[in-house]
């Protein structure tokens, strides 16, 4: 069985100020994690995603995250937020085999001038 | 490309009617998948498609909703009778690679009253 909690529901910060979104994965076997963003009546678009290599992946709009294995966490940062990313953010886990993922509750950044 | 396109965007009816939602997967994509977003529940997979073959629909509320994939380039949710607990924001997504990197349309506001 595979779970993943998203720690916070709200996350405000200032527009220029870091980002650090929480995720915490439960997984039988080594997983694949994923962040995944939705924009206001848009669809989910992927972000970045880990599997098995780099420990610290990079994705698009300056986003990262570190796999931490001992803590089972994979923490989604941005060192200086911009107004554009707005938004709620997925934290996904899926198992071998990508045939399924399974989604966190979501974390929406609220983003201040 | 045009991405993932669901149809109809916004869907408003009554409880008791039929209601078919489609979407036409990105081209040259071999998995497709429905999701329903819910505030309560978050996002939760209904069905998936591999080869417009359904391998997974343990998702699939109950008996009331049904998926078809005819053609690797169209598929449709339908829910009869559609019930106010169905309300929901439903979501189809397409990959080439599983569920390694799916790509989301923009989704269908349905409105059940």
């Amino acid at each position: 069985a595979q779970s993943v909690t998203q720690l916070d529901s709200h996350v405000s910060v200032s527009e220029g100020t870091p980002v650090l979104l929480r995720c915490n994965y439960s997984s039988s076997y080594s997983p694949s994690l994923f962040w995944y963003v939705q924009h206001p009546n848009k669809g989910l678009q992927l972000l970045l995603k880990y599997t098995s290599a780099a420990t610290l992946v990079k994705g698009i709009n300056g986003f990262e995250a570190e796999f931490k294995k001992s803590e089972t966490s994979f923490h989604l940062t941005k060192p200086s937020a911009h107004m554009s990313d707005a938004a709620e953010y997925f934290c996904v886990v899926s198992t071998a085999g990508y045939s399924t993922l399974t989604f966190g509750k979501g974390t929406m950044l609220l983003v201040s001038p | 490309d045009a991405g993932v396109i669901q149809s109809p965007r916004h869907e408003v009816t009554e409880m008791g009617q039929e209601v078919t939602l489609r979407c036409k997967p990105i081209s040259g994509h071999n998995s497709l998948f429905w999701y329903r977003q819910t505030m309560m529940r978050g996002l939760e997979l209904l069905i998936y498609f591999n080869n417009n073959v359904p391998i997974d629909d343990s998702g699939m509320p109950e008996d009331r909703f049904s998926a078809k994939m005819p053609n690797a380039s169209f598929s449709t949710l339908k829910i009869q009778p559609s019930e106010p607990r169905d309300s929901a924001v439903y979501f189809c997504a397409s990959s080439s690679r599983g569920a390694e990197k799916l790509f989301f349309g923009s989704g269908t506001q349905l409105s059940v009253l």
